[in-house]
């Protein structure tokens, strides 16, 4: 069993970065392609980006992509989200999931973390 | 991008009713939708993926089915603990979409 838990959130002005981190603990981390997903305030959810267990592929969102830049780490078990250039409607709740298979991207999200929020805000 | 619709956006039903949530997508997905559980305050919670494969844990009260571009989440006997909002996702193209929404509320 993995955990995932999202660190990094605040609140941030408009034009400038922010980088979120997802520690996951356990030992297979490095097998399974890992996602962000954000919950808009009162809105549903919007998937962000997407990197492979690998990190050999890497696809975003339009709304985010030349902005936000999906890595990982493998050796240190943690993922990130690089996100520059933010504006207001980055405001969100940012979680991280893991994807259900082994060595996949696109099969489904069977572990999220607790979520991170961030503010973006003059 | 391939745009998701769920429908109805919401449903009230008593505890022990059967519940049918559609999602249709612009275009096909070939099978490559997953139906996803969302609790306030909590994190989503996977129910099923492929459009029929049941996530572990998952009670068997939930399953999906449909193809192309037409699917179906169904509780077969709505509980209590099944009050929340749930979504669809395409995972067939990237970007993955999300449908809108669908709150269930228990009468």
């Amino acid at each position: 069993q993995l955990d995932l838990v999202e660190s990094g959130g605040g609140v941030v002005q408009p034009g400038r970065s922010l980088r979120l981190s997802c520690a996951a603990s356990g030992s297979t981390f490095s097998s399974y392609g890992m996602h962000w997903v954000r919950q808009l305030p009162g809105k549903g959810l919007e998937w962000v980006a997407v990197i492979a267990y690998d990190s050999s592929s890497r696809y975003s969102a339009e709304s985010v992509r030349g902005r936000f830049s999906i890595s990982r780490d493998n050796s240190k078990n943690t993922l990130y989200l690089q996100m520059n250039s933010l504006r207001a409607e980055d405001t969100a709740v940012y979680y991280c999931a893991k994807e259900t298979e082994l060595n996949t991207m696109n099969y489904g999200l069977d572990i999220w973390g607790p979520g991170t929020v961030v503010t973006v805000s003059s | 991008d391939i745009q998701m619709t769920q429908s109805p956006s919401s449903v009230s039903a008593s505890v022990g009713d059967r519940v049918t949530i559609t999602c249709r997508a612009s275009q096909g997905v070939r099978g490559w939708l997953a139906w996803y559980q969302h609790k306030a305050g909590r994190a989503p919670k996977l129910l099923i993926y492929a459009t029929s494969t049941l996530q572990s844990g998952v009670p068997s009260r939930f399953s999906g089915s449909g193809s192309g571009t037409d699917f179906t989440l169904t509780i077969s006997s709505l509980q209590p603990e099944d009050s929340a909002i749930y979504f669809c996702q395409q995972t067939n193209n990237f970007p993955i979409t999300f449908g809108g929404g669908t709150k269930v509320e228990i009468k």
